[in-house]
């Protein structure tokens, strides 16, 4: 039990389905983070939220939306997606920003998402 | 912009060898480094890190050395277990933190 929990675990959705991935953490961490991992490439940070408010958008398409309703929980909503979106989805929290640069975050096991 | 480097995809060592894993990274305002790894179908877990002040830490095993003016850093792994086999993720970090593709480490029995 890592102490961040994500669901699902898979996800097959076609290009105009709309989903969500959930994310839950009961650490009291107040920083929580999407990432995006594709094939060989570097862990891509996607959104980062404080507190419950979104400090980060690192330029990511509208078509990802996250939702932070409180500091335990993290969304992230999917619609019209397109096949190179397709990844492992991974969420993560730290007891604040600047600590879990200091001390690691601390990652759930990820959504593996394919788009068809 | 990819500002964290991992240019070694995969490494395979014996067991009880040593295991070196290199990152190099282009932005000097990271003030932290740290390495994770990772299992199949788990998250990244936190491993160690070093503060940009200083050029080695060591926890059991593992070390990391820190060359700045290169910046550079490599991850040492002595003795090396079947166990330790995983990808292994360096990152650094300044307001956020930015990850390494990652090395895949194989030990074999």
């Amino acid at each position: 039990e890592t102490g961040v929990t994500q669901t699902p675990r898979h996800l097959v959705m076609g290009m105009t389905n709309k989903k969500s991935l959930k994310c839950e953490q009961h650490l009291g961490h107040n920083a929580m983070y999407w990432y995006k991992q594709s094939a060989k490439k570097p862990l891509e940070l996607m959104f980062v939220y404080s507190l419950e408010e979104r400090v980060e958008n690192n330029s990511v398409p509208s078509r990802f939306s996250p939702e932070c309703p409180n500091s335990s929980h993290l969304f992230l909503h999917l619609h019209t997606l397109q096949p190179e979106d397709s990844a492992l989805y991974l969420c993560a929290s730290s007891q604040d920003r600047r600590t879990g640069g200091i001390y690691g975050y601390t990652f759930g096991s990820g959504t593996r998402l394919t788009v068809v | 912009d990819q500002q964290v480097k991992q240019n070694s995809p995969s490494l395979s060592v014996q067991e009880g060898r040593i295991s070196i894993l290199n990152c190099d990274y282009t932005n000097s305002m990271f003030d932290y480094f740290l390495w994770y790894k990772k299992y199949p179908a788990e998250g990244p877990t936190f491993l160690i890190s070093i503060s940009s002040i200083k050029d080695k830490n060591e926890d059991g095993r593992f070390t990391v050395f820190l060359n700045k003016s290169a910046k550079h850093l490599s991850l040492h792994i002595v003795p090396s277990q079947p166990g330790d086999s995983a990808v292994y993720f360096c990152a650094a970090s300044a307001d956020d933190m930015r990850f390494g593709a990652g090395t895949r480490l194989t030990v074999k029995p």
